[in-house]
């Protein structure tokens, strides 16, 4: 089992819509979460750090479940610019390895 | 404008031959990171520096090789031991994790360099 896992999609919604992108992950261990968004042929850039308590940032919301092990994305009013694909990231605190663990990654498509 | 940079953005070598790729970045951050994406799959981890004069090998850092001679730079050198060196390389850098707790600083990535060997 990956330690991050994530549904490939793609998911293709209208203009408007509403979406949301869960992600497990199977190391109790992990303490920090983040959503990184990746362009097609471009590096990742980070989205949005995911706080215990949930955090929003505009028509983002991500929010942690410790107790069932996922973080999840939402985005209202999805946009055009929307379009891209979604990383969610573990960190692992174990040891000297510090270090993120990558989920495989949401394709999202906003068509109008 | 401070950032990293990556260079070149696409390379084209022969079998067998090494190349090193270049990161530069003006964030003053002291981790430096160096990832290979494949399609169909997640980031992966090949080589990381934490400090100047010292780094630690990544998940897959067979066929690799880096140097942090300088707080800016992290080169990474393919070697023709790596058998499988088509890839996207991402650089990244980022403020040290603390050395307690779970504290983490986001990693800002470079533009990445497309590696073709022929």
């Amino acid at each position: 089992r990956k330690e991050v896992e994530q549904d490939p999609g793609p998911f293709n919604v209208p203009e408007g819509a509403t979406v949301a992108f869960n992600c497990t992950y199977s190391n109790s261990a992990s303490q920090s979460f983040f959503w990184y968004r990746q362009d097609c042929r471009k590096e990742p850039k980070l989205l949005m750090s995911v706080y215990s308590s949930g955090n929003e940032d505009g028509r983002f919301t991500a929010q942690l479940n410790r107790a069932s092990q996922y973080i999840s994305l939402l985005i209202r009013d999805s946009k055009l610019s929307d379009s891209a694909t979604y990383l969610c990231v573990g960190f692992d605190p174990a040891g000297n390895n510090r270090k993120l663990i990558w989920g495989l990654g949401t394709s999202l498509a906003v068509n109008p | 404008d401070g950032g990293i940079t990556q260079s070149p953005k696409y390379l084209f070598r022969k079998e067998g031959q090494n190349v090193t790729l270049s990161c530069e970045q003006n964030l003053n951050h002291d981790a430096m990171y160096w990832y290979r994406q494949d399609p169909g799959q997640g980031l992966r981890l090949i080589y990381y520096s934490q400090i100047v004069n010292d780094f630690q090998k990544g998940d897959i850092a067979e066929g690799y090789s880096v140097s942090r001679e300088k707080k800016e730079s992290f080169p990474l050198t393919v070697t023709s031991a790596q058998k499988n060196p088509t890839a996207f390389y991402l650089c990244a850098s980022s403020l040290p994790t603390s050395s307690g707790g779970s504290s983490y600083n986001e990693q800002f990535f470079g533009p990445g360099t497309r590696l073709t060997v022929l």
